[in-house]
């Protein structure tokens, strides 16, 4: 039973306009959210995250929205840039644990 | 730099044959995991690890072993694979108290 869910498997973009990904889960003992970005060969990198008491975290030119109602939450890219062309993916924790619940992932690809 | 290296990178072999994939990461973690990636499926923990001689199961653990007998290693053990066990397995460091994971670039497993 998938707790993550990203139903978009891609999203293309232009350079220079924004990437909005979109995330939902179903499990509101989630308290901690991750995005994280995976180039191919190698490993998935942290990119940003938030804690269930904040509805917004910024950072540069990602942004990641949390709806906690909604249980929805989304990461903005402003500009995208064709450097960011990757597969994302987001990632939820329980209150007072450590293992991590992903999604399945969004390929980004910015046309340059 | 801080690291979490995983060897082999790749690896074709039959079933029944047992293998182990080593990790090993630099950074003190206490917190280690692994990781099986398969697609539409996103990225499962099989075990964890919350400091040496402390494992635990994730959510796939069936047909794999760990081991912590130091810090800095946690290897992951296939007794005898089979090709359900085929997949893309990453080891990750850290992430205890809401600080990100740091991950390997990857073990992609075929068992034939």
């Amino acid at each position: 039973d998938q707790q993550v869910k990203q139903n978009s498997p891609s999203l293309s973009v232009q350079e220079g306009r924004i990437s909005i990904l979109n995330c939902d889960y179903t499990n509101s003992m989630f308290d901690y959210f991750l995005w994280y970005k995976k180039y191919p060969a190698e490993g998935p990198t942290f990119l940003i995250s938030i804690s269930s008491i904040k509805d917004k975290n910024e950072d540069g030119r990602f942004t990641v929205f949390l709806n906690k109602s909604a249980k929805h939450l989304s990461l903005h890219i402003v500009p995208s840039q064709p450097g960011d062309s990757a597969v994302y993916f987001c990632a939820a924790r329980k209150t007072g644990a450590n293992n991590l619940f992903f999604g399945t992932g969004t390929r980004l690809t910015v046309i340059p | 730099e801080a690291q979490v290296t995983q060897n082999p990178r790749y690896l074709i072999t039959v079933t029944g044959k047992k293998l182990t994939v080593t990790c090993s990461q630099n950074m003190n973690h206490e917190y280690m995991s692994w990781y099986r990636q398969d697609p539409g499926l996103g990225l499962r923990q099989i075990y964890y690890s919350m400091n040496v001689e402390v494992t635990d199961k994730g959510d796939v653990p069936e047909g794999y072993k760990v081991s912590r007998k130091e810090k800095r290693n946690f290897p992951l053990i296939l007794e005898s694979p089979s090709p359900n066990q085929t997949s893309l397995y990453f080891c990750a460091s850290g992430g205890y108290s809401n600080q990100p994971q740091h991950f390997g670039d990857g073990t992609r497993l075929s068992i034939l």
